[in-house]
C-alpha cells in the first residue's frame, strides 16, 4: 500500500517561500505522476501542479509564476516551492498520486493516494 | 475557465439513496472522480472514470456522467456515509474540483 507523508515548516512569513517534501512509501516514486494539491476555506481544493518521473512537469497557470515540483528519485521524494507567499496561500498542503487506468495501464486523471496534509500558514 | 458545480448541502435518511450532482460544460465529454473527505481527514478516491470504484469502496457508492452533469449516488447510505464529497475533472491542463457538498445522513 502506497503512502504519502508531507513535511516541512507549518508557518512562513509573507514574501518568503514555501517548502514541502513529500516521502513516497510503499512504491516506486517511478511510472506515476505526482502531485500538489492545497485546501483552503477560500478556495475549496485547488491542484497546483505534477511532475513525472522524467522530470516533467505541469502547474496551474494561476500559480506558474511562484511554483517549481522537483523530485528526487533516489529519496522516493518530491517537493514543492511556492515564492513570494501571502496570507492568500495559507492552506493545508497535500501531496498524492496519480493513478493509472487499470485498463490500459495510461496515466489517469484522479488521484488515488493522499498524504494526510500538512497545514501551512503565511503570517509575520 | 473550467469550473464545477455542486450543490453545497445534501441530506439522506439512513438506508435510502443519496444523489450528488456535479455540473460543468460539457462535463460528460471528461473523466469525472469523486471524493470523500470527513472532518480533518484527507480526500479519499471513492469512484474515479465516471463510474469506476477503487479496491476497498464500497458497492453501494456508484457514478454516472452524461450531458453537462456528473452524478455520485449512494444507496442504502449509511451513518458513516457523512462526509463532504468533491467532484473532480481535467480543463485543458488542469485538474479541477468542485466545491463540495456536505452531505448530512439525517
Amino acid at each position: 500500500q502506497v503512502q504519502l507523508e508531507e513535511s516541512g515548516p507549518g508557518l512562513v512569513k509573507p514574501s518568503e517561500t514555501l517548502s514541502l517534501t513529500c516521502t513516497v512509501s510503499g512504491g516506486s516514486i517511478s511510472r506515476y505522476y505526482w502531485t500538489w494539491i492545497r485546501q483552503s476555506p477560500r478556495e475549496g481544493l485547488q491542484w497546483i501542479g505534477d511532475i513525472l518521473n522524467s522530470g516533467s512537469t505541469n502547474y496551474n497557470p494561476s500559480l506558474k509564476s511562484r511554483v517549481t515540483i522537483t523530485l528526487d528519485t533516489a529519496k522516493n521524494q518530491f517537493s514543492l516551492r511556492l515564492t513570494s507567499v501571502t496570507a492568500a496561500d495559507t492552506a493545508v498542503y497535500y501531496c498524492a498520486r496519480r493513478g493509472l487506468d487499470r485498463y490500459n495501464g495510461n496515466f489517469g486523471k484522479f488521484f488515488d493516494f493522499w498524504g494526510q496534509g500538512t497545514p501551512v500558514t503565511v503570517s509575520s | 475557465s473550467f469550473d464545477l458545480t455542486q450543490p453545497p448541502s445534501a441530506s439522506v435518511s439512513p438506508g435510502q439513496t443519496a444523489t450528488m450532482t456535479c455540473s460543468g460544460d460539457n462535463l460528460g465529454d471528461k473523466y469525472v472522480s469523486w471524493y470523500q473527505q470527513k472532518p480533518g481527514q484527507s480526500p479519499v478516491l471513492v469512484i474515479y472514470q465516471d463510474n469506476e470504484r477503487p479496491s476497498g469502496i464500497p458497492e453501494r457508492f456508484s457514478g454516472s456522467n452524461s450531458g453537462n452533469t456528473a452524478t455520485l449516488t449512494i444507496s442504502g447510505t449509511q451513518a458513516m456515509d457523512e462526509a463532504d464529497y468533491y467532484c473532480q475533472a481535467w480543463g485543458t491542463s488542469t485538474a479541477v474540483f468542485g466545491g463540495g457538498t456536505k452531505l448530512t445522513v439525517l
